[in-house]
């Protein structure tokens, strides 16, 4: 069945650091791809998302490309603010089966000043 | 516009007590569903409503957990006889209409629920 599989956390990065956390998926259709973020206290909320092979999703400086060839989804940004410090969640859902969204674990992000 | 509202936003309940959470979608929206999310732990699907088609209800953990939607609109998780392990965020989402081009889940805050 479908499922997704993402880094573990904690990761704890300094201000103005690179940020990767690694995405990789199962599907047996043709998924639609999503990263979710969650700030403290609060629910969840899209970032940023990819329907097809090679579409690049972007928001807020972060950004992902789906992969194909990998069954990756990796969410990347180039300098994380203190504000970054969230609970991220890869997540897909199948065009052909769209009553199941499959997300991962999440990975909790710590940015120190 | 309103996006997903949920109430309580914290429940605390004594062990065999029932419980309802409600959650209001985004107007218009067709589709909803219900998460857990235990402390520390991933999103767990646990019922999902499109329209007037029979739910899916594969992911409610027993037969003490059962959700309604009436309407179309306004859903209600139910769970009876809580158990110290139904302790977890109660999280709801809506789509507008599943299938159609990319879609997302709309989210709301939540139902903290603590079973004492």
């Amino acid at each position: 069945g479908d499922s997704v599989t993402q880094m573990e956390g904690p990761v704890t990065l300094s201000e103005e650091a690179c940020l990767t956390i690694n995405c990789t998926y199962t599907a047996t259709g043709y998924p639609s791809l999503f990263w979710y973020v969650q700030y403290p206290g609060e629910g969840l909320q899209l970032l940023l998302k990819a329907t097809k092979a090679d579409d690049k999703g972007s928001n807020k400086g972060f950004e992902a490309t789906y992969r194909k060839e990998t069954t990756s989804f990796h969410l990347e940004k180039g300098s994380v603010q203190v504000s970054d410090s969230a609970v991220y969640f890869c997540a897909l859902s199948d065009l052909y089966n769209f009553n199941k969204f499959y997300f991962g674990s999440g990975t909790k992000l710590n940015v120190k000043p | 516009g309103a996006g997903v509202s949920q109430s309580p936003s914290n429940k605390v309940t004594e062990k065999g007590k029932d419980v309802e959470l409600r959650c209001d979608p985004i107007s218009g929206h067709t589709a909803l569903y219900w998460y857990r999310q235990s402390l520390g732990q991933g999103l767990e699907f646990l019922i999902y409503f499109q329209g007037n088609s029979a739910p899916d209800k594969s992911g409610l953990p027993s037969d003490r957990f059962s959700a309604e939607r009436t309407g179309g609109s306004v859903s209600t998780l139910t769970i009876q006889r809580t158990q110290q392990e139904d302790s977890a965020v109660y999280l709801c989402a809506s789509t507008l209409i599943p299938g159609q081009g990319s879609y997302e889940q709309y989210f709301g805050p939540g139902t903290r629920l603590t079973v004492t």
